[in-house]
Parts: structure tokens; C-alpha cells; sequence
């Protein structure tokens, strides 16, 4: 079982429309969650980090945590073709972050 | 506030030979990490510093990897000799402890031929 599981997509979007992202992770102790946002050919940039069950909003992007069920998700609201890249969850353990293999989001016009 | 720095940004070898790749982390960034990221999937964590000594490199394949931070601040990823399967874009990331956020340089693409 890989530590951090993301479905690789594609995942298609029309604009304007919600995308939801998501993200199952393997290690109970897990404290600190991240979902960063990589354009082809660029490096990953943070969008959100959540560290409680619960809901986290920032502007069109929600983070939503489950430890329980070792579950976080992002949701993006009135999607946007700029919106369209590849979605890296991230699961900070002990010492280590480790990502997903990542989710490629296309937003259509 | 400068982002993380790297170089170079591109660089095209033949296997067996070696390559090194440079980063300047964030001002006051204690901790300072490497990943190799193959196309198509997710960053893999190389090699993590806290200040200049090593927190894990457990998955740093030390017969041909090796990494060094000196003083603290910037690093050094050498490789040595190339394989095939080692062309991946390799990233910098810093951040200011080792469970705060990681903030990513913009990465050395590595061809190897």
C-alpha cells in the first residue's frame, strides 16, 4: 500500500464548475496536511495546509481533513482554466512530507 | 523575500559521467531538502538537513548520490556515475523547521543519455 494515494486522472472539469480532489494516506500519526499545485515544467506551490478534521476555506480553494478515515480532499470552486494543472497531496509524518503521485486537473472553457 | 534558488536549470549528460546541482533555501531556512521527481509522479524525498547535519537519507541511493551542506545554507547533490534512470528534475525545497511548509525551488531538469 503506497503511503499517500491520489488517482492520477485525468480529471476533467467544465469551467465554472466545482473540482473535487482526493487523497487517502496510510499512516495513522500523520499531523500536517498539504495540497500544492504544479503547472507542467514549473515546481510545486502551496495552495492550502490543514491541520484539523474539519473544513479549512481560502478564497475558491476548501481543504477538508478526515482522520478517522485518513481521508483530505480539495475542492475547487468556479473552476478556471488557469485552475488546470496537476494537484499533489502531501502527508507530513514524523519527520518526513510525502507526496501522492499527484492528479491531473483539466479545467474545459 | 528571495525564493529558493538552483542551478542549473537544465543539464544533458551520458551515462557513467557525473553532475552536480546547486541551492540557496530561503534566508533563515534551517531545514533544506532534495527530492527527485520522475515525470509522471510525485516528489521523492532524497535527502533532508537540518542546519548542515542530516535528519534522513534513507532513500538516497549512497553508491552514486552523494549530498553535502556546508555552512549551513547552500547545498550540493552530486551524482556520480549517471544512469539512465536517474533522469528526473531534481528539487529543492527549504522551509523553517522540519515540519513547517516546504517552499520548492524551480528545479534542475536532468537528462541523462
Amino acid at each position: 500500500q503506497k503511503e499517500v494515494e491520489q488517482n492520477s486522472g485525468p480529471l476533467s472539469v467544465p469551467e465554472g464548475a466545482i473540482a473535487s480532489l482526493n487523497c487517502t494516506y496510510s499512516d495513522r500519526g500523520s499531523q500536517s496536511f498539504f495540497w500544492y499545485r504544479q503547472y507542467s515544467g514549473k515546481s510545486p506551490e502551496l495552495i492550502m495546509f490543514i491541520y484539523s478534521n474539519g473544513d479549512k476555506e481560502d478564497g475558491r480553494f476548501t481543504a477538508q481533513l478526515n482522520k478517522a478515515s485518513q481521508y483530505v480532499s480539495l475542492l475547487i470552486r468556479d473552476s478556471q482554466p488557469s485552475d488546470s494543472a496537476t494537484y499533489l497531496c502531501a502527508v507530513q509524518g514524523a519527520q518526513k512530507l510525502v507526496f501522492g503521485q499527484g492528479t491531473r486537473l483539466t479545467i474545459n472553457p | 523575500e528571495a525564493g529558493v534558488a538552483q542551478s542549473p536549470r537544465y543539464k544533458i549528460i551520458e551515462k557513467r559521467q557525473s553532475v552536480a546541482f546547486w541551492c540557496n533555501p530561503i534566508s533563515g531556512h534551517a531545514t533544506l531538502y532534495w527530492y527527485q521527481q520522475i515525470l509522471g509522479q510525485g516528489p521523492k524525498l532524497l535527502i533532508q538537513f537540518q542546519n548542515n547535519g542530516v535528519v534522513d537519507d534513507s532513500q538516497l541511493p549512497k553508491d552514486r548520490f552523494s549530498a553535502e551542506r556546508l555552512k549551513g545554507v547552500d547545498s550540493t547533490l552530486k551524482i556520480q556515475p549517471a544512469k539512465l534512470e536517474d533522469s528526473a528534475v531534481y528539487l529543492c525545497a527549504s522551509s523553517y523547521g522540519t515540519t513547517d511548509t516546504q517552499y520548492f525551488g524551480p528545479g534542475t531538469r536532468l537528462t541523462v543519455l
